[in-house]
């Protein structure tokens, strides 16, 4: 069955500290790969994406992630988190010639200043 | 230079009471999706149309869940005889073009609470 899983589901974090967010997905063939943001009180927006080429994408706001296809992983990283970073994170894949989303459930991040 | 608009943004429902809700995508957008986000949860996939296609509504829960887009550019999601399970945020997505590589951008969200 088609899946995604993010490991953590609450991270605390102070200002300035380093972030990594984990996403494995469960799908058969070649994907696309999708980080959205949902901050408070505002609707889910896209952090980044990856359909093809150089697997170190880097997106909005100082954010990167790595598709690493031999561990189906596709994690989330900033070198130094920021207060306005507080929100919540959405991992999401899709098939090729499919369009539909399969999204994780969700990591709530809180930082600290 | 709109998003994607949502109406009403709150709708409390009587268990059995039919409801309607209402998407606006960006205006030009092929691909027009619809999902659901419970408590906690993720958004979950319900519908997908291709201007006025409806291609794929393998998401939708039961018979009760009905969605169209006439004219390949508004779209509703209606409910019938809703249930309690129907508790969620009706999320309603818009991209570009077909093809799973383009961004979906979403709208605000209606948030239906069955009593």
């Amino acid at each position: 069955a088609q899946s995604v899983s993010q490991h953590n589901h609450h991270v605390i974090l102070s200002e300035a500290a380093s972030l990594e967010l984990g996403c494995n997905y469960s799908y058969g063939g070649t994907v696309n790969l999708f980080w959205y943001v949902q901050y408070p009180g505002q609707h889910l927006q896209l952090l980044l994406k990856y359909f093809s080429g150089d697997p170190l994408v880097k997106g909005i706001k100082g954010f990167e992630a790595e598709f690493i296809k031999s561990k189906f992983s596709f994690n989330l990283r900033k070198p130094s988190v920021q207060w306005s970073d507080t929100a919540e994170y959405f991992c999401a894949v899709n098939g090729i010639g499919t369009d539909k989303l399969i999204f994780g459930t969700g990591t709530r991040l809180q930082v600290f200043p | 230079g709109a998003g994607v608009s949502q109406s009403p943004r709150y709708k409390v429902a009587k268990r059995g009471q039919d409801v309607a809700l209402r998407c606006d995508p960006i205006s030009g957008h092929v691909s027009l999706f619809w999902y659901q986000q419970a408590l906690g949860q993720g958004p979950e996939f319900l519908t997908y149309f291709q201007n006025e296609a409806q291609l794929d509504k393998s998401g939708l829960p039961s018979d009760r869940f009905f969605a169209e887009r006439p004219e390949g550019s508004v779209s509703t999601l209606k409910i019938q005889r809703t249930q309690q399970e129907d508790s969620a945020v009706y999320l309603c997505a818009s991209s570009l073009d077909a093809g799973g590589s383009d961004t979906q951008y979403f709208g605000p969200g209606t948030r239906l609470t069955v009593l």
